[in-house]
């Protein structure tokens, strides 16, 4: 059972243009998000996270946005570059329960020049 | 530079062997994981440890064994009782609740021949 979900398996985008990654999730009990950059051969990486109080955090060009009624969560890129092009995992976890988190199948973005 | 390093980066063995992959971080964290990725799946979590000589299941742990003889160094073995060894791994520490942000190393691609 999926509690995380990232329907979208690509994504492709102009550079410049806006990048938008949706992930979904069922637990309800979920209140700490994060999104991963990984690069193939290589490691994920922290992008941003965002906790269940807000609704959206922003660092400089990567945007979260989360939905709570909806139990959706988006990641913004603006302005998308060539160097955004990886693959972008969503995870959650439910922090007030000390549980571990939970990833997504990730979505690849390919930005192109 | 502080880091997780795993090694080798590559490994290659034969079926009914068992392999170890080797895990070392100087962050200085509490918690470390081992995570498998297969294509267009998530990352899954295989095991998991908190404290030194304390580690847990995680979702698909058969197969699989850890120690935690060293707060920096968390060892798996790949036995031949996993039935499709064949997988990316990625080995990850965050600094003190398991669900806090992780920091990963670059990955161990191990494929049974």
């Amino acid at each position: 059972d999926q509690q995380v979900k990232q329907n979208s398996p690509s994504l492709s985008v102009q550079e410049g243009r806006i990048s938008i990654l949706n992930c979904d999730y069922t637990n309800s009990m979920f209140d700490y998000f994060l999104w991963y950059k990984k690069y193939p051969a290589e490691g994920p990486t922290f992008l941003i996270s965002i906790s269940s109080i807000k609704d959206k955090n922003e660092d400089g060009r990567f945007t979260v946005f989360l939905n709570k009624s909806a139990k959706h969560l988006s990641l913004h890129i603006v302005p998308s570059q060539p160097g955004d092009s990886a693959v972008y995992f969503c995870a959650a976890s439910a922090r007030g329960y000390g549980n571990k988190l939970v990833f997504g199948a990730g979505t690849i973005l390919r930005v192109k020049s | 530079d502080g880091g997780i390093t795993q090694s080798p980066k590559y490994l290659f063995r034969k079926e009914g062997q068992n392999v170890t992959l080797s895990c070392e971080q100087n962050l200085n964290h509490d918690a470390m994981y081992w995570y498998r990725q297969d294509p267009g799946q998530g990352l899954r979590l295989i095991y998991y440890s908190q404290i030194v000589n304390d580690f847990q299941k995680g979702d698909i742990a058969e197969g699989y064994s850890v120690s935690r003889e060293k707060k920096e160094s968390f060892p798996l073995t790949v036995t031949s009782a996993q039935k499709n060894p064949t997988a990316f791994y990625l080995c990850a520490s965050s600094k003190d609740r398991v669900d806090g942000e992780l920091f990963f190393g670059e990955g161990s691609r191990l494929t049974v021949l």
